[in-house]
């Protein structure tokens, strides 16, 4: 399996500031997701990438940029945070050449408070 | 929206039974992946089935589609306290036609509660 640290792990933030999550994996995985978990929502993409300097947006990805400089690392920034974007956000890989031919592995996840 | 709908919201049942959770969506998929969620935790993939797989099987698992109907189900066999956790279903599509990207779109989850 390959190794995907979150980090922070919590992180309580003001509303106003920026707020960078970052996602690391320790092999050369091509696809990587950001995601977030809300109650009564499941869980719903930002922003993916399927190769360095290639990013996406996803269902919700407004007031969210991402940046993926070296294949390891998947940043997601949140520009000016908002009470909205309280949540916890899930990192995921595909370790599949391709997401058609298996499952996701997610991370640990990251409990942002925006107060 | 590609969604997933887990039914249903959630499942009380005894260790031993067996538990049924299902999944309906609405458009047509590359695959449906099932995933397990403990509470405080990430996602743990579960079992893949293909769109043009009906039923897999692993260990207590056993999934069922139905493309005709858009639907899923997830039967957990003999189901133990470790179970307990929320289940979600997930589709797979593709993005373009080339089928380089792809978005997987989760459900809002079965909570599955199995007591001692």
């Amino acid at each position: 399996d390959a190794g995907i640290t979150q980090s922070p792990r919590h992180k309580v933030t003001e509303t106003g500031t920026p707020v960078t999550l970052r996602c690391h994996q320790t092999e050369n995985h091509r696809y990587m997701y950001w995601y977030r978990q809300d109650p009564g929502h499941g869980l719903r993409l930002i922003h993916y990438s399927y190769g360095v300097k290639d990013t996406d947006k996803g269902e919700v990805s407004d007031g969210y940029s991402v940046s993926r400089s070296k294949t390891e690392d998947f940043l997601l920034t949140l520009e000016s945070a908002t009470s909205s974007q309280t949540s916890v956000y899930f990192c995921a890989i595909s370790e599949s050449l391709s997401p058609r031919w298996g499952g996701y592995t997610f991370g640990s996840g990251t409990r942002l408070t925006v107060v | 929206s590609q969604q997933g709908e887990e039914d249903p919201q959630a499942l009380s049942i005894q260790e031993g039974e067996n538990a049924t959770m299902n999944c309906s969506y609405k458009t047509s998929i590359n695959n449906l992946q099932w995933y397990r969620q403990n509470s405080g935790r990430g996602l743990v993939h579960l079992i893949l089935i293909r769109s043009n797989e009906r039923e897999k099987h692993s260990g207590r698992l056993r999934v069922t589609l139905d493309t005709s109907k858009k639907s899923s189900s997830l039967l957990i066999t003999a189901s133990r306290a470790a179970d307990t956790a929320s289940y979600f279903c997930a589709t797979l599509y593709s993005l373009n036609s080339g089928g380089s990207n792809y978005k997987l779109t989760f459900g809002k989850g079965t909570l599955l509660t199995v007591n001692p």
